[in-house]
């Protein structure tokens, strides 16, 4: 089956840090750009994060820009987001998404998410 | 950043009725636009890529149109399965962006 699977979400506080993963399944994982978007409570879609399949293209949102680092290992079929100095604001359920193989910039497969809350 | 504006914010509708929502883009992004059904605990699902291109294995009640900055989403005949949340996507530029969402819930 063709399925990607996040876990590492977890309670955190102020200015802590943790680090999410997501596992690919059923595709060719190393021929795929991945990305991560999240949904606040009660909020809409953000997209926060975006790695090239052969890792050498990053990019992200500007309310992550220096806290988070986007990674992969393409021989464990591996997506990270390893996230620091993290905020109340940053609580949110994270999903990894794949990158439509030929034109890109759209998410054909998504993760069911994993919840980071962010509290004291 | 590209702002996507989505119209309405949220709508309410009867098994059978045909929906139409609008996505608008502060700039032009071509059709470089994606849409998506979100439902409360689920993953997001694709519907419509490059503004008009159906998904493969989405229902063809669904369809996509417009180009430049304004862009809209119909559902030909409403069914039960298609009370949700959708969200129109730019991919023009590096930086995708997300409309707020439209919410269609049922009368």
């Amino acid at each position: 089956e063709v399925q990607l699977v996040e876990s590492g979400g977890d309670l955190v506080q102020p200015g802590g840090s943790l680090r999410l993963s997501c596992t690919g399944s059923g595709f060719t994982f190393n021929t795929y750009s991945m990305n991560w978007v999240r949904q606040a409570p009660g909020k809409g879609l953000e997209w926060i994060s975006y790695v090239s399949s052969d890792t050498y293209i990053k990019y992200y949102s500007d309310s992550v820009k220096g806290r988070y680092t986007i990674s992969r290992d393409n021989a464990k079929n591996l997506l990270y987001l390893q996230m620091k100095s993290l905020r109340v604001e940053d609580t949110a359920v994270y999903y990894c998404a794949r990158d439509h193989a030929e034109d890109g910039g759209f998410f054909d497969l998504w993760g069911q998410g994993t919840l980071v809350t962010v509290s004291s | 950043d590209i702002q996507m504006t989505q119209s309405p914010s949220s709508l309410s509708a009867s098994v059978g009725d045909r929906v139409t929502i609008t996505c608008r883009a502060s700039q032009t992004i071509n059709s470089w636009l994606a849409w998506y059904q979100k439902k409360p605990a689920e993953a997001p699902k694709l519907l419509i890529y490059k503004a008009s291109d159906l998904e493969t294995g989405v229902p063809s009640r669904f369809s996509g149109s417009g180009s430049g900055t304004e862009f809209t989403l119909t559902i030909s005949s409403l069914q039960p399965d298609d009370f949700a949340t959708y969200y129109c996507q730019q991919y023009k530029t590096y930086s995708k962006t997300f409309g707020q969402g439209t919410k269609v819930e049922i009368k």
